[in-house]
């Protein structure tokens, strides 16, 4: 089956940091990728998204491009910030017109520290 | 922007009672909402998904009559863990969204549940 995998954490850098959490998947077809945040004490919403091999998802600085060839999808941001600190969830879905699903990665807790 | 709330946020609750969570869409209304549970440093994982007005559509392995699911409306929707054991206590995520697109999922803050 489908399976995500994601660096474990927790990660801790200094505001302006250059940040990179990794990601890679399983998938038997062609799937679309997301990243999806969670800050404290709130729900995950959708971060970004790529839904074809070299798409690159990008907001709020973070990028992420869809690496068919090494079924990569590796979070990047160039430089963080101390409100960037949250919890971050690779996931992935395959197409199956009304049985669409996500499957998610463990998540990945970074912490920005001043 | 859309939220989505969790009611309790936190459950104990002894072995063989039932306990109700609740799951609301407080500002738009919610076509499909999905049930996830999250064990201490693993993923998130689907449980069920339900539709307003229909059945819920349950996951592999999990236990229809042991996870009761309601959609009554559009704006809510309930889980029902009945006869809860210790290894039922997790935490319980649920997610709504309009039915556009299904990534477009807007989360609750989830609930612990504990059982004693």
């Amino acid at each position: 089956g489908d399976s995500v995998t994601q660096m474990e954490g927790p990660v801790t850098l200094s505001e302006e940091a250059f940040l990179t959490i990794n990601c890679t998947y399983t998938a038997t077809g062609y799937p679309s990728l997301f990243w999806y945040v969670q800050y404290p004490g709130e729900g995950l919403q959708l971060l970004l998204k790529a839904t074809k091999a070299d798409d690159k998802g990008s907001n709020k600085g973070f990028e992420a491009t869809y690496r068919k060839e090494t079924t990569s999808f590796h979070l990047e941001k160039g430089s963080v910030q101390v409100s960037d600190s949250a919890v971050y969830f690779c996931a992935l879905s395959e197409e199956d017109f009304g049985n669409e699903k996500l499957t998610f990665g463990t998540g990945t807790r970074l912490t920005i520290i001043p | 922007g859309a939220v989505v709330s969790q009611h309790p946020s936190w459950v104990i609750c002894k072995s063989g009672t039932s306990v109700k969570i609740e799951c609301r869409s407080l500002d738009f209304q919610a076509t499909t909402m999905f049930w996830y549970r999250q064990f201490p440093k693993q993923s998130l994982m689907l449980m069920a998904t339900s539709n307003e007005g229909s059945k819920a559509t349950y996951e592999q392995g999990v236990e229809k009559d042991k996870f009761l699911i309601n959609h009554a409306s559009l704006t809510l929707s309930t889980l029902t863990v009945t006869s809860a054991h210790p290894e039922d206590s997790s935490f319980y995520i649920c997610s709504a969204n309009t039915g556009t697109t299904y990534y477009e999922q807007y989360f609750g803050p989830g609930t612990r549940l504990t059982v004693t």
